[in-house]
């Protein structure tokens, strides 16, 4: 069990669809990462948010977007995936100065 | 961000301690030395972190040279349970009380522990 939930487990979309990853955390921590993993490859960082705000997006694709509702919530929405975009999306949460506690990720699917 | 050099498999027989090397020959005075591990079909699971003093949990120790340019994570008695692919990463984090350190992830070690 990890302390980060992240819906759903799996997702399967075409290319045309609009979705969204959520991830959770209730343990106070003010970063929340997005990671991307695809198989046999180390986790990528896509986005971070501190205190909320968007800190660092690593030349991500407009087609994935992030959104940070509240110090809890981390959303990804995704709009006109390609297939090369099937990956393992990790969430992540830590304090400042401390440690990233990930989820066990949304294995995605675009067909 | 420094980078860290890792051999891409080991094992390990169960029972037995299990020293998993990293070089970060370039590391700077500030950066700290992080070990993850990720189990098949999981996200990573954070074990232990070091500046420049050796460090104990309860699921590893880390040893880190004194030069700071490699360091090994020890297992003290691996089980099947730790097969997994270990990641060392060295993170820096920046001025400032918001700062949140970017982690970066290397290619990492695939370890086998045997029956």
């Amino acid at each position: 069990d990890t302390e980060v939930t992240q819906t759903p487990k799996h997702l399967v979309m075409g290319m045309t669809n609009k979705k969204s990853l959520k991830c959770e955390q209730h343990m106070g921590h003010r970063a929340m990462y997005w990671y991307k993993q695809k198989a046999k490859k180390p986790p990528e960082l896509m986005f971070v948010y501190s205190y909320e705000k968007l800190s660092i997006n690593e030349s991500v694709p407009s087609r994935f977007s992030p959104e940070c509702p509240n110090s809890s919530l981390l959303n990804l929405h995704l709009h006109a995936l390609q297939p090369e975009d099937s990956a393992l999306y990790l969430c992540a949460s830590s304090q400042v100065r401390s440690p990233l506690h990930f989820g066990n990720g949304t294995r995605l699917t675009v067909t | 961000d420094a980078k860290t050099t890792q051999p891409p498999s080991m094992d390990c027989a169960e029972g037995r301690a299990a020293n998993l090397p990293c070089n970060h020959s370039t590391i700077s005075g500030n950066e700290y030395v992080y070990w993850y591990r990720q189990i098949h079909s999981q996200g990573p699971q954070y074990i232990i972190h070091g500046l420049k003093n050796n460090e104990t949990n309860e699921m590893a120790s880390l040893i880190i040279t004194e030069d700071r340019k490699s360091s090994t994570l020890i297992l003290p008695h691996a089980t099947l349970r730790d097969t997994a692919v270990y990641y060392c990463i060295v993170r820096v984090f920046g001025a400032g009380g918001t700062s949140y350190g970017k982690l970066t992830f290397g290619q990492g070690t695939i370890l086998t522990v045997h029956p």
